[in-house]
């Protein structure tokens, strides 16, 4: 079945570390890709989005992700994490020719920073 | 202050009693969406509306009711609710392709 995969379940870093939360998908064709953060208690947010363009992009908090198509991934990144970006990481894709409804969320990637 | 909110946060009910969570939007965003998390399964999708008195189901429908009367409102009732279906849920809005959560409601059946 088509799907977003996010392979990385719980990932422990420590302060200043580097991220990288991977994020693959199933689906042929044109895709719109997402970040949401969930933070401890709080609801989903966008963190970043790809439409078209620069597959290199910038989001909030000092998060990128870059899409390569050819492997289908939308990985995202961090070059040095903080205490404060503790939380629950999801991936998610809009299939080609799909509308806002068809949007399909990895299982997510929980985040734990180390101070 | 604009945004989202669900009622109840919290809800303890018993198998087999019908339960209704309720969502709010101040938007008027076209598209509003309800899911369920769940450890190992992420966010599913529940059923959706494209707009008052337009819905449908999604990836997990069975037992659970939407309707849509008012574009601001988009109330989920379970209908005689089940152990299965204690879960986070969360009620969604949009407009193009950005999503606006809500808090969540953590329902939990006994």
């Amino acid at each position: 079945a088509q799907s977003v995969s996010q392979h990385n379940h719980h990932v422990i870093l420590s302060e200043a570390a580097s991220l990288e939360l991977g994020c693959n998908y199933s689906y042929g064709g044109t895709v719109n890709l997402f970040w949401y953060v969930q933070y401890p208690g709080q609801h989903l947010q966008l963190l970043l989005k790809y439409f078209s363009g620069d597959p290199l992009v910038k989001g909030i908090k000092g998060f990128e992700a870059e899409f390569i198509k050819s492997k289908f991934s939308f990985n995202l990144r961090k070059p040095s994490v903080q205490w404060s970006d503790t939380a629950e990481y999801f991936c998610a894709v809009i299939p080609p020719l799909g509308g806002y409804q068809k949007v399909t969320f990895g299982t997510g990637t929980k985040l734990q920073v180390i101070p | 202050d604009a945004g989202i909110t669900q009622s109840p946060r919290y809800k303890i009910t018993e198998t087999g009693r019908q339960v209704t969570l309720m969502c709010h939007q101040t938007w008027s965003h076209s598209y509003m969406f309800w899911y369920r998390q769940d450890l190992g399964h992420g966010l599913r999708l529940i059923y959706y509306s494209a707009a008052a008195d337009i819905t449908d189901k999604g990836e997990v429908p069975d037992g659970y009711v939407v309707s849509r009367s008012k574009t601001e409102n988009f109330p989920l009732t379970l209908e005689s609710a089940t152990r299965s279906q204690t879960s986070v849920y969360f009620c969604a809005s949009s407009e193009m392709y950005e999503q606006y959560f809500g808090p969540g409601t953590r329902l939990t059946v006994t």
